[in-house]
């Protein structure tokens, strides 16, 4: 079974330029998940999908960030402009239908390490 | 407001003994407790989970423990190897997960 796919791994920028990150879940996986982690930190919830659709994204700063997924499959998070306090990690992760066994158990992709100069 | 905490950073284990992970938590309505391991450049790989009901889970050399009184559980690692020196992550579950900020577990020959 292929695992989450993030692409790319490193980008640096500019402050208040965008950047855009993709993430493919593993297949059949229903739920989609982005992170952000700050080093040090833990990661932490962005922005939830349940399919096409949104379950949570109360922690997305939302004047400069946005998400879609588009058919319910991958997914693009975007940032515009970014801030230097937006240099972190970003982690992609899926999960399987609330209906299936360990439908809790969140599988992460390798993440994209955003640098904003 | 930190809901997961793991106040160890950091810990160094010889090989073949026991590593022991906290974490400590704060809500009584967490659902699920997962642990994760996370090598550097790596994304967090899934290690072990426990129901909230529970208060083991066993899987190989891995068992959690869950203290729901005391709102604690503990990651056991028997016996340590090399290969399990990591990141590890606790984190719990209620209609998000909740992240601890992690523990760097150094296993030495």
């Amino acid at each position: 079974e292929a695992g989450v796919a993030q692409s790319p791994r490193y980008k640096i920028i500019e402050k208040r330029q965008s950047v855009a990150f993709w993430c493919n879940p593993i297949s059949g996986h229903a739920t989609l998940y982005w992170y952000q982690q700050i080093l040090g930190q833990g990661p932490k919830l962005l922005i939830q999908f349940q399919n096409n659709g949104v379950v949570d994204d109360s922690q997305l700063p939302k004047d400069r960030f946005s998400a879609e997924r588009l058919k319910g499959v991958d997914s693009t998070l975007k940032i515009q402009p970014a801030k230097l306090e937006d240099s972190a990690v970003y982690l992609c992760a899926s999960s399987r239908s609330t209906t299936s066994g360990s439908w809790y158990e969140q599988y992460f992709g390798p993440g994209t390490r955003l640098t904003v100069t | 407001d930190q809901q997961v905490k793991q106040n160890s950073p950091s810990l160094s284990v010889q090989e073949g003994r026991i590593s022991i992970l906290n974490c400590d938590y704060t809500n009584s309505m967490f659902d699920y407790f997962l642990w994760y391991k996370k090598y550097p450049a790596e994304g967090p790989t899934f290690l072990i989970s426990i129901s909230s009901i529970k208060d083991k889970n066993e899987d190989g050399r891995f068992t959690v423990f869950l203290n729901k009184s005391a709102k604690h559980l503990s990651l056991h690692i028997v016996p340590s190897q090399p290969g399990d020196s990591a990141v590890y992550f606790c984190a719990a579950l209620v209609d998000k997960l909740i992240f601890g900020t992690g523990t760097r577990l150094q296993v030495f020959p």
